[in-house]
């Protein structure tokens, strides 16, 4: 069955800082990966996704994440971190059949001034 | 208004209330979902619609019911419901079903607090 483990629930860092989200998925075939934020009070907004091609995406907000099928993984990656990203992180998997995603529990970043 | 508008924002209800969450969206999507986000639980999958059809019923019991009377609008039906059942519930819309590629677009949410 496919599946979405983002290993990291909380996770702080300072202002300026790099980061990176891990993201590991389980799926059969060619995965359809996505990274989503959502603010506090606010809907999920898409970072970036991944179809095919090239394994290095650019999302928006400076946001990248590289796919590795050898280790199941997206990764979401920014860096320089601006007090502003602090939100929680999701990563999801297009899963077969019909547009239906599946996500991970979510990653809650915090960024200390 | 554009994108996924979710009305009311904010939900207190009794367990033998009836009430309705509505969402619109303005985008000319042919596809609607509700999720359930729940405290320390990923998102779940309620309902799909594509083209006011219901394709997917996840195993969500019946005191939540869909209705989706046109593309542009989806209502989650609720009535009797239980403490659990306290969360914030996405609706999303996707310009087509059956491209796993396409993007959803959610809405801000609706806090529903049963108590």
């Amino acid at each position: 069955a496919q599946s979405v483990t983002q290993p990291d629930i909380h996770i702080t860092v300072s202002e300026g800082a790099s980061l990176e989200l891990r993201c590991n998925y389980s799926y059969g075939a060619t995965p359809y990966l996505f990274w989503y934020v959502q603010s506090p009070g606010q809907g999920l907004q898409l970072l970036l996704k991944y179809f095919s091609g090239d394994t290095l995406v650019q999302g928006i907000k400076g946001f990248e994440a590289e796919f590795k099928r050898s280790q199941s993984s997206f990764n979401l990656r920014k860096p320089s971190v601006h007090w502003s990203d602090a939100a929680e992180y999701f990563c999801a998997v297009g899963a077969s059949g019909y547009n239906k995603l599946i996500f991970g529990a979510g990653t809650r970043l915090a960024v200390h001034p | 208004e554009t994108g996924v508008t979710q009305t009311p924002r904010h939900l207190v209800m009794g367990m033998t209330n009836k009430k309705s969450l509505k969402c619109e969206q303005h985008l000319g999507h042919n596809a609607m979902y509700w999720y359930k986000q729940s405290a320390k639980k990923p998102l779940e999958l309620m309902f799909v619609y594509s083209l006011e059809e219901r394709v997917e019923n996840n195993s969500v019991p019946s005191r939540f019911s869909p209705e989706c009377p046109n593309s542009s609008h989806l209502f989650l039906h609720l009535h009797t419901l239980q403490p659990e059942d306290s969360a914030l519930y996405l609706c999303a819309s996707s310009q087509e079903l059956s491209a796993r590629t396409d993007t959803q677009y959610f809405g801000p949410g609706t806090r529903l607090t049963v108590l």
